[in-house]
């Protein structure tokens, strides 16, 4: 399983565009990226997740580049209540195992 | 909101008791998986299981001892608990989407104090 590596921290503020970066040098040919988030005392909850370029949703957007050995999640407008933990998980459908790794703490201010 | 259940929520109980934490999931998921995770830690892996008949050890050493007897159930069981096993205990399930990704669903948790 590729080892990923996040800032511990951030700070932003309500109304900015926050950009989480996880690097994941040993990503595999089949892996995926998927990004969870967590508040606290609850289970962390599905984000979304990219193979390769750019992915977008409802909640927020992923940008893979080509060598695929980072990638960003970008959260646009964030407000107090994306305080949260967010983490980056890399694997395939094959490996069964989901890793967490330690996180990046959002904290969004006013 | 995911099908995904685990009780109790919470539970204090004394060293040496024999405890199981229940969880159940709804959506037919074959994969399944227990975390632990302290006040303001990561998560950590301590069981999963592929599907009936199929469990793992995660990468977190732990004293407890799973079961996958049936699809939708997947219990955690201390045999005697000791304060070191005071945590919340997260359980999962995932399923393969379209496009080839595994989302994973969690319970709310159940927070355990031995005392």
């Amino acid at each position: 399983l590729a080892k990923t590596t996040q800032p511990i921290s951030m700070d932003s503020y309500e109304g900015q565009e926050v950009n989480i970066t996880c690097s994941h040098n040993n990503i595999a040919t089949n892996d995926y990226i998927t990004w969870y988030q967590q508040f606290p005392s609850q289970g962390p909850r599905f984000i979304i997740q990219g193979y390769k370029t750019k992915v977008t949703n409802e909640v927020a957007s992923l940008f893979i580049p080509a060598d695929r050995k980072s990638s960003t999640l970008s959260l646009p407008r964030v407000s107090l209540s994306d305080t949260a933990v967010y983490y980056c998980l890399v694997g395939s459908s094959n490996t069964g195992k989901l890793i967490f790794g330690q996180g990046t703490t959002l904290q969004v201010k006013p | 909101e995911a099908d995904i259940y685990q009780t109790p929520r919470y539970l204090v109980i004394g060293t040496g008791k024999k405890i199981t934490l229940e969880c159940s999931q709804t959506m037919g998921h074959d994969k399944m998986y227990w975390y632990q995770q302290d006040p303001g830690m990561e998560l950590h892996l301590i069981h999963y299981s592929y599907g009936v008949n199929s469990t793992e050890k995660g990468d977190l050493s732990s004293e407890s001892t799973v079961s996958r007897i049936r699809t939708e159930h997947f219990p955690l069981t201390l045999e005697s608990a000791r304060p070191s096993h005071t945590s919340q205990y997260l359980c999962a399930s995932s399923e393969l989407g379209t496009g080839g990704y595994t989302e994973a669903f969690f319970g709310q948790g159940t927070r355990l104090t031995v005392v």
